[in-house]
């Protein structure tokens, strides 16, 4: 069974900075590229960025490029999401997806909320 | 990179049918074959529905189908059942490994 759980997220002062990781398990981690998606409260879905499969290339969304850096370690089957220069419009709740062969989102993890409040 | 346009809300009756339209631009929906459909219940994570414009994943009730012409998708429910209520949001590929989500569509079971 696949099984995403996010963690890392909190409560961080404008301009700060947070680590996400998102542990895998239920699949050969290696061979699929891994996406951040982000729903802020009462909002809709954003792609925010994603990974190779071999973390040799990465993408972001215009609104993140920048600030934030995806990276994975397959040795331990974990995604990680480093955000710099935190905003306000940056609270949400953030999921780790993984993609599947057809290129979609085919399983979630439950998310982890950042709220990035003074 | 602008969100596709789905109708905000849409209600039927139980045994009805729906389809959501998500609007995008020639340079998503348009031009590839890969739209996907997510269900969302309040507090859960979103589910795969549909991918690749019209295939269903293991599991998902035969429903729920897709389509696309030009550049607008569309999702059908048929046979609308309460545990359909729930939010949709469509999603293309949109060139450079690049992701854009539509603007979600509330749907009432009456």
């Amino acid at each position: 069974e696949v099984q995403l759980l996010e963690s890392g997220g909190g409560l961080v002062q404008p301009g700060g900075s947070l680590r996400l990781s998102c542990a895998a398990s239920g699949f050969t981690f290696s061979t699929y590229a891994m996406s951040w998606v982000r729903q802020a409260p009462g909002k809709g879905l954003e792609w925010v960025s994603t990974i190779s499969d071999v973390g040799s290339s990465t993408y972001y969304a215009d609104s993140v490029k920048g600030r934030f850096t995806i990276s994975r370690d397959n040795s331990k089957n974990t995604l990680y999401l480093q955000m710099n220069s935190l905003r306000a419009e940056d609270t949400a709740l953030y999921y780790c997806a993984k993609k599947g062969s057809g290129y979609e989102f085919d399983y979630w993890g439950q998310g982890t909320l950042v709220t990035v409040s003074s | 990179q602008s969100a596709l346009t789905q109708p905000a809300s849409m209600s039927g009756s139980p045994g009805q049918s729906i389809t959501i339209s998500c609007t995008g631009t020639s340079s998503d929906v348009g031009s590839y074959n890969l739209v996907s459909w997510f269900q969302q219940h309040p507090g859960k994570a979103p589910k795969l529905m549909i991918y690749e414009g019209s295939k269903r994943p293991s599991g998902v009730s035969n429903r729920f189908s897709g389509s696309k012409s030009g550049n607008t998708a569309s999702l059908t429910i048929s046979g609308l059942q309460a545990e359909d209520e729930a939010d949709y949001y469509c999603c293309s590929y949109a060139g450079s490994s690049r992701d854009v989500f539509g603007t979600g569509t509330k749907v009432t079971v009456l």
